[in-house]
């Protein structure tokens, strides 16, 4: 069964500092999407940024981008110069045709 | 504006009573997700749909009923028979119901059942 592992429960990270969030999965499918979401402390979840197992390319939206290796089954949240605002819950999602696994999620705290 | 709205954010039920989220997407989208989320959690699956009139069931599905007679309108209802309600309900849609698609989320319902 597909398995997603967020080791880092929660992270403290200097305004500005560059931040990975770690994420690994197990899966035995070939084709698989990767994506991560931020939910602040209203609740709504924010997609953030998408990975397809077959993309070439480390897939980036402005200041975040995934350090995808695919044979290390790991897909990591990087978000350059962090800001306040950044902090939130973050998740790593597995998604394979009807299977959809969230990770347990990274709390990450930006400091002033 | 396009989005996904659910209501109400908060809401309070006596223990054995039944009680139904609504949830509505104004985006055109054939797929639509219903998921819970406990304290500290991430999200676990309750029922999702794919198109009109056709639904499945999640990992947690038990204590839960949905259905989809339109494409914009996926209401849940949270049974006497599911034991431990109170959480956070998450509605979301995507374009499609496979892997390369984000998901668009509603902003939640606080579910308190005393």
């Amino acid at each position: 069964a597909q398995k997603i592992t967020q080791t880092q429960p929660g992270m403290f990270v200097q305004e500005k500092e560059a931040v990975t969030l770690d994420c690994t999965y197990d899966t035995s499918d070939p084709s698989y999407g990767l994506f991560w979401y931020k939910q602040p402390s209203s609740g709504e979840m924010i997609f953030l940024i998408y990975q397809g197992s077959y993309d070439q390319q480390n897939a980036t939206e402005g200041r975040y981008s995934l350090n995808f290796q695919k044979a290390r089954k790991s897909a990591n949240l990087v978000i350059s110069a962090s800001q306040l605002g950044d902090s939130a819950m973050y998740f790593c999602v597995y998604s394979r045709d009807d299977k959809i696994i969230f990770g347990k999620g990274t709390r990450l705290h930006i400091l002033p | 504006d396009g989005g996904i709205t659910q209501s109400p954010k908060y809401l309070f039920r006596k223990e054995g009573q039944n009680v139904t989220l609504s949830c509505e997407q104004n985006l055109n989208h054939d797929a639509m997700y219903w998921y819970r989320q406990d304290p500290g959690q991430g999200l676990r699956l309750i029922y999702y749909s794919q198109i009109v009139n056709d639904f499945q069931k999640g990992d947690i599905a038990e204590g839960y009923s949905v259905s989809r007679e339109k494409k914009e309108s996926f209401p849940l209802t949270v049974t006497s028979a599911q034991k431990n309600p109170t959480a956070f309900y998450l509605c979301a849609s995507s374009t499609a119901g496979d892997s390369g698609y984000e998901q668009y989320f509603g902003p939640g319902t606080r579910l308190t059942v005393t």
